[in-house]
């Protein structure tokens, strides 16, 4: 099966401009999550998607960070303005519904804001 | 919520069985996971726990007490491609992981 696909993988952009980040998880992982890694500090959660309905954003920090994923399928992660310090690596995970099973990651996004 | 805790940085030699343990607090628990991770790769699962007791997995194992609030990988016959950030994650009841700052093994000839 294919795997989880994060678009792009590396974006360099201005303070002030906006990016954003789209993820597809495995087809049929109801659970998709959006997670941040910053400066080499550990990866911390944005937010956590149950099909198209947000279960929990209370990792997301503050509303310049906005995710969408409508009708259960893809995600994406618009940031707008961007900050410097919004720089790092940008992963998604997805899972199935079923318990025992760990995330499976995409490659994350390397984002760069100058 | 989570708090998280394992060593930042451990070295062992090839060939070697090396432990990393994971310390954790938790206002709900659903499971705990370990993942590797090489540099600038995603993460990839390597085990869960979710009751007491050792988990065997080819040359991985993963042990957990609930009780303790511990758990730790055990990895034998190192390779050099072992060498790798090491991240334990605890699930909470809703399905969100939390994940420490992971532990960088180096494996030495």
């Amino acid at each position: 099966e294919a795997g989880v696909t994060q678009f792009p993988s590396h974006s360099v952009i201005e303070k002030g401009q906006t990016v954003t980040l789209r993820c597809d998880p495995i087809s049929g992982h109801d659970n998709l999550y959006w997670y941040r890694r910053v400066m080499g500090k550990e990866i911390k959660f944005l937010l956590h998607f149950v099909k198209e309905s947000k279960q929990d954003e209370s990792g997301m920090p503050n509303n310049r960070f906005l995710a969408e994923r409508t009708g259960g399928t893809y995600s994406t992660l618009k940031v707008q303005p961007a900050e410097l310090e919004d720089s790092g690596v940008y992963f998604c995970a997805s899972r199935p519904t079923e318990t025992g099973y760990g995330y499976t990651f995409g490659s994350g996004t390397r984002l760069t804001v100058v | 919520g989570q708090n998280i805790d394992q060593p930042t940085e451990m070295t062992a030699t090839e060939g070697a069985i090396v432990q990393i343990n994971c310390t954790y607090q938790t206002s709900g628990f659903n499971g705990l996971f370990w993942y590797q991770q090489h540099a600038g790769e995603a993460p990839t699962f390597l085990s869960y726990n979710v009751l007491d007791g050792l988990e065997e997995k080819g040359r991985f194992s993963s042990f957990l007490s609930r009780s303790k609030g511990y758990s730790y990988l055990l990895l034998k016959e190192l390779q050099m491609k072992d060498s790798a950030s090491y991240l334990c994650a605890v699930r909470d009841l809703a399905g969100k992981s939390t994940f420490g700052d992971g532990t960088t093994l180096t494996v030495k000839p």
